[in-house]
């Protein structure tokens, strides 16, 4: 079956460590997103990629990084700049008029 | 700039009643769509109805309906016979193409409503 895969479903991270969160489609879809959510908020756009090796920021980009080296792939690195990095992160891909889909998320903790 | 106001923070209904769940959108894009997801618990966004700036009809996916108000820029969702299944987080998104670019563009999304379906 076609669709995102994201992975870790729970990950830790100590302070001053980088992470990264793995997003993977097989949907043949050329656009890819990084939502971030909080607690009774909606999604706010990260990162976002149209196309194969390009890739622009979001709304809220700073202490985040990401690469499409290839199209079924945009990896997000949460670094150690992101000064609160605790939240729920959503991948989704699109094609077509109403083609959004989603990812299940990986839910990230600072310890 | 594109916007999207849920004013409803929590919203209760009884089982088998129908709810209506309010979204107002502010855009200066004459063709735009509108959508509504529901995410569960669990966390997976799920699509359920789309509407787009021109459909004349208004947007029916089973349960679901969308009372899509052009002139006074509102996208309500109604859920028809509500289900214990239905208690959820439902959020209404606006694709914006004029701030994003590209064929896709990116979804601006509220702040979501909960919605708690009582036996």
């Amino acid at each position: 079956d076609g669709g995102i895969t994201q992975s870790p479903k729970y990950l830790f991270r100590k302070e001053g460590q980088n992470v990264t969160l793995s997003c993977e489609q097989n949907l043949n879809h050329d656009a890819m997103y990084w939502y971030r959510q909080d607690p009774g908020q909606g999604l706010r756009l990260i990162y976002y990629s149209q196309i194969v090796n390009d890739f622009q920021k979001g709304d809220i980009a700073e202490g985040y990084s990401v690469s499409r080296e290839k199209k079924e792939s945009f990896p997000l690195t949460v670094t150690s700049a992101q000064k609160n990095p605790t939240a729920f992160y959503l991948c989704a891909s699109a094609s077509g008029l109403y083609g959004y889909t989603f990812g299940s998320g990986t839910r990230l903790t600072v310890v | 700039a594109q916007k999207i106001t849920q004013t409803q923070p929590g919203m209760f209904v009884q089982e088998k009643e129908a709810v209506t769940l309010d979204c107002t959108y502010d855009t200066s894009d004459q063709s735009y769509g509108l959508f509504w997801y529901k995410q569960p618990s669990s966390g997976e966004m799920i699509f359920l109805i789309y509407q787009g700036s021109y459909d004349e009809q208004n947007a029916t996916e089973g349960r679901y309906s969308l009372n899509f108000q052009k002139a006074r820029k509102s996208a309500n969702l109604v859920i028809s016979a509500s289900q214990l299944g239905d208690s959820a987080m439902y959020f209404c998104a606006m694709r914006d193409l004029m701030n994003y670019g590209g064929s896709q563009g990116n979804l601006i999304f509220g702040k979501g409503t909960k919605l708690s379906v009582k036996p």
